[in-house]
């Protein structure tokens, strides 16, 4: 079952900050908030994940609403090779597995 | 070599062939996954395998025979597949099974069946 909703397809001028919105409106309280990407004819790559708290690292800052019901990736200065297929994944510390979705396309224009 | 590696990285086969994929993982984790992916369709969820030991079988045609002979290499054994089966098949490792933990792709196999 999917578990969170993103966009299709979005565009992002090279150098401006990448906004990925991802809505899982029925998250529970001990899911945590993953994001992975595909660059194309890659394997996925982890980005970053959170639980309640924002969270930065060297390549993304994720945002989580205080009711945990949407999320946000942001790239702070996106270039061209940050063009993939962005995963949003919710799941728990529960040994499910992951379900990837469809994600979002993002692509960097120059 | 570092992270996960898979061989061959492109395959062509009939529908009578057998052949094997390949995963080997140099980061010393325990867990090891095999997923599929189709043409515009979400990454699925074949085999996990924990310790060597499998946990879990996504409701994947026999045609599929996973083995795991230690927990560095995963090997995927195929026989009598169809058209439909070709896909990139992405084998992924993490350090064990719990969903916290990081998994790292390996590049995939595009395998074409005819």
């Amino acid at each position: 079952d999917a578990k969170t909703t993103q966009p299709t397809s979005m565009d992002c001028a090279e150098g401006r900050a990448a906004n990925l919105p991802c809505n899982h409106s029925t998250i529970s309280g001990n899911e945590y908030v993953y994001w992975y990407r595909q660059i194309h004819s890659q394997g996925p790559q982890y980005i970053i994940h959170g639980l309640k708290n924002n969270e930065t690292n060297e390549m993304a800052s994720l945002i989580i609403t205080e009711d945990r019901k949407s999320s946000t990736l942001i790239l702070p200065h996106a270039t061209l090779r940050d063009t993939a297929v962005y995963y949003c994944i919710v799941e728990g510390n529960t040994g499910n597995q992951f379900y990837f979705g469809t994600g979002t396309s993002l692509t960097v224009i120059p | 070599e570092t992270g996960v590696t898979q061989t061959p990285r492109h395959l062509v086969m009939g529908m009578t062939n057998k052949k094997s994929l390949k995963c080997e993982q140099h980061l010393g984790h325990n867990a090891m996954y095999w997923y599929k992916q189709s043409a515009k369709k979400p990454l699925e969820l074949m085999f996990v395998y924990s310790l060597e030991e499998r946990v879990e079988n996504n409701s994947v045609p026999s045609r599929f025979s996973p083995e795991c002979p230690n927990s560095s290499h995963l090997f995927l054994h195929l026989h009598t597949l169809q058209p439909e089966d070709s896909a990139l098949y992405l084998c992924a490792s993490s350090q064990d099974t719990r969903a916290y933990n990081e998994q790292f792709f390996g590049p995939g196999t595009r395998l074409t069946v005819l």
